[in-house]
């Protein structure tokens, strides 16, 4: 089956600074990439995501990149805000829609 | 649109208990699953539907079932409750569109089994 690679699993920045977590998956089926920002107490909720004929993806301070032939993708968080602090997952998804996720990254942003 | 609701929010629960736990949503997706959530970890899929009447087993199914016959509910059902299964639940659902879509997530069933 699927497995995914999500690093670092804490990551502490000072606002304004920009933050990056990187996932790696092993299985080159996975075709649709999705990062979820979950605060605490809640669901997790999708930020971003990118389609495997597709190599970088931009929202405003948000981009996702994705490497298919290293099986990796990355999260770029620019010009980070104390508000961005939450817990980071990353998801590697397949043709029927079943989704593994990494292990989470927590976002710290320092005022 | 109320999104995707789980009920309860919080449940104990003693060892060898049976509870269901439930989940709908109102935005006629077809493909809907369970995970659960321990600390540190990701989450890990339990079980999930690609439709009415059809479902199929995920990373972590033993312990638990599930039945799909409305589009709008999905429940998954605790057997025999074990210190294991403590964690915290979450229902998912989304439009299947030839290649995964975003998952809307409930807000959770925190589940605690002495």
């Amino acid at each position: 089956g699927e497995n995914v690679e999500q690093h670092p699993s804490t990551l502490s920045v000072q606002e304004g600074d920009s933050a990056v977590i990187k996932c790696t998956y092993s299985d080159s089926a996975s075709n649709y990439f999705p990062w979820y920002k979950q605060e605490l107490g809640k669901g997790p909720q999708l930020i971003i995501d990118i389609r495997s004929n597709v190599g970088e993806k931009k929202d405003q301070r948000i981009a996702v990149t994705l490497n298919k032939t290293a099986k990796h993708f990355s999260l770029h968080i620019t010009e980070t805000q104390p508000e961005d602090s939450a817990v980071y997952f990353c998801a590697a998804t397949d043709n029927a829609g079943k989704s593994t996720f990494g292990d989470g990254t927590t976002l710290t942003v320092k005022p | 649109n109320a999104g995707v609701t789980q009920t309860p929010k919080f449940q104990v629960l003693k060892t060898g208990q049976s509870m269901t736990l439930q989940c709908a949503q109102d935005m006629n997706h077809e493909y809907m699953s369970w995970y659960r959530q321990d600390p540190g970890m990701g989450l890990r899929l339990i079980h999930y539907s690609v439709g009415a009447g059809i479902t199929d087993q995920g990373e972590v199914p033993n312990g638990y079932n599930v039945s799909r016959s409305t589009t709008e509910d999905f429940p998954l059902r605790l057997l025999s409750a074990a210190p294991s299964q403590t964690s915290v639940y979450f229902c998912a659902s989304s439009s299947v569109a030839g290649g995964g879509d975003e998952q809307f997530f409930g807000p959770g069933t925190r589940l605690t089994v002495l």
